[in-house]
């Protein structure tokens, strides 16, 4: 039962544009979403956050977009940078009493310079 | 603080031996986690300790694997009699009881893992 989806697992961009990665969700009960980066030979790293509340979040060149009606939300990166080269994975919590993250499948995104 | 350190980064073995990891998870963090990753896939959930006390197993965490938080500190995974089917990457990650995040997620920091080869 996959919860939590991402159904491209790659995205090549070419570098200064706009990346866009998508993740589909099926349970109404996650409150939280997530977005991890990981580098080969490193363990994922924390990347944005989003609460179910809201419908957007940015810091800096990322940005999380939120449609709740759609369970769905998208990570944007702008401008794309080579460093961006990563596989990303979106993960999900539901509310206290059940803390772990469900993953995704992840996106690999290349950046060409 | 160095953040989350796993130990081994790497390990070979026969099928059928006995396997340990070790995690040791940023100091001030009372959360610990277990995750396995396999090629292609995301990482799995297997276990959570809030201090000593394991809090959630998964039914991914058969009877062959126990995993361990004596002193709420670092934390242990055994996998006996491996299987070949046991091959993956076995991630670690710890957070504290207080959701952080932007917006008040609960963040794992994860380490750089353990890769299990069970030949």
């Amino acid at each position: 039962d996959q919860q939590v989806k991402q159904n491209s697992p790659s995205l090549s961009v070419q570098e200064g544009r706009i990346s866009i990665l998508n993740c589909d969700y099926t349970n109404s009960m996650f409150d939280y979403f997530l977005w991890y980066k990981k580098y080969p030979a490193e363990g994922p790293t924390f990347l944005i956050s989003i609460s179910s509340i809201k419908d957007k979040n940015e810091d800096g060149r990322f940005t999380v977009f939120l449609n709740k009606s759609a369970k769905h939300l998208s990570l944007h990166i702008v401008p794309s940078q080579p460093g961006d080269s990563a596989v990303y994975f979106c993960a999900a919590s539901a509310p206290f009493g059940n803390e772990k993250l469900t993953f995704g499948t992840g996106t690999r995104l290349t950046i060409i310079p | 603080d160095t953040g989350v350190s796993q130990d081994p980064r790497h390990k070979i073995t026969k099928r059928g031996q006995n396997v340990t990891f070790r995690c040791d998870p940023i100091s001030e963090h009372n959360r610990l986690y277990w995750y396995r990753q396999t090629l292609g896939q995301g990482p799995e959930f297997l276990t959570y300790f809030q201090n000593e006390a394991q809090l959630e197993k998964s039914r991914l965490l058969s009877d062959r694997f126990s995993a361990e938080r004596p002193k709420g500190s670092f934390s242990t995974l055994e996998i006996q009699r491996t299987e070949q089917g046991d091959s993956a990457m076995y991630l670690c990650a710890s957070s504290n009881a207080v959701r952080q995040g932007d917006s008040g997620a609960n963040v794992l920091t994860f380490g750089a893992g353990s890769r299990l080869t069970v030949l």
